[in-house]
């Protein structure tokens, strides 16, 4: 299917300890992002890539560690975590400027990672 | 900096229309979103404008854009149960594939 898909989708861990999540997108977009949503639900962007380079950082602590191996895929590796870390973290795509037309205009979101520091 | 506003809650009665508003501030925004969260699921895209459109209508909805005053609406017709989620605005410009998103307003529609 066509997606963008994310893992895992919880992730329950201790204060301190480092976790990755993974996201890949099979759409052929050139822009990936990563979003945290809050237990208000308030949606606010982290990083963007497009075609593997950073080209948004947004006063995101420096323990948050985005890579992107190819176009198709932005990981998220998250050391020390911190109990303000729990919220739901979205992976996004988007196509590239310039192309967007139609319905294909716009963000495609993964399902999303739930996680939770104790 | 870019600022996306809605209002957080809106209560209807099923078959009655739901009118769910934001507010935005950049100008330069090429595009303007609404996306649809159920419980425990991604962000939905349900329907987008152009900035200069000033109305979009698709099935039961309808989006209005007052340009001048940044102002966005999204009106759902014969509003169902199936349609209790989460209803985000967000804007967008392709400068720098920057999108920015309002807090969501919680539309919970009863029978």
């Amino acid at each position: 299917d066509t997606a963008v898909s994310q893992t895992p989708k919880y992730l329950v861990t201790q204060m301190g300890n480092d976790k990755s999540i993974k996201c890949e997108q099979n759409l052929g977009h050139d822009t990936m992002y990563w979003y945290k949503q809050d237990s208000k639900k308030f949606l606010k962007i982290m990083f963007s890539y497009n075609n593997k380079e950073l080209i948004i950082n947004e006063t995101v602590p420096n323990r948050f560690s985005p890579k992107s191996p190819d176009k198709a895929h932005l990981n998220l590796h998250i050391n020390s975590l911190e109990l303000g870390d729990s919220a739901v973290y979205f992976c996004a795509s988007s196509q590239a400027r310039g192309q967007a037309v139609d319905n294909l205009s716009g963000l495609f979101f993964g399902s999303g990672t739930q996680l939770s520091v104790l | 900096g870019e600022d996306v506003e809605q209002s957080l809650f809106l209560s209807v009665r099923e078959g009655d229309s739901s009118v769910i508003n934001c507010t935005y501030t950049d100008s330069s925004s090429t595009y303007l979103y609404w996306y649809k969260q159920e419980p425990g699921a991604g962000l939905q895209l349900l329907t987008y404008i152009f900035s200069n459109m000033d109305m979009k209508q698709d099935q039961r909805l309808t989006v209005l854009l007052n340009k001048k005053d940044k102002h966005l609406s999204l009106r759902i017709a014969d509003t169902q149960t199936g349609d209790s989620a989460i209803y985000f605005c967000a804007e967008g410009s392709y400068n720098f594939n920057k999108f920015y998103f309002g807090s969501g307003t919680k539309l919970n529609v009863k029978p």
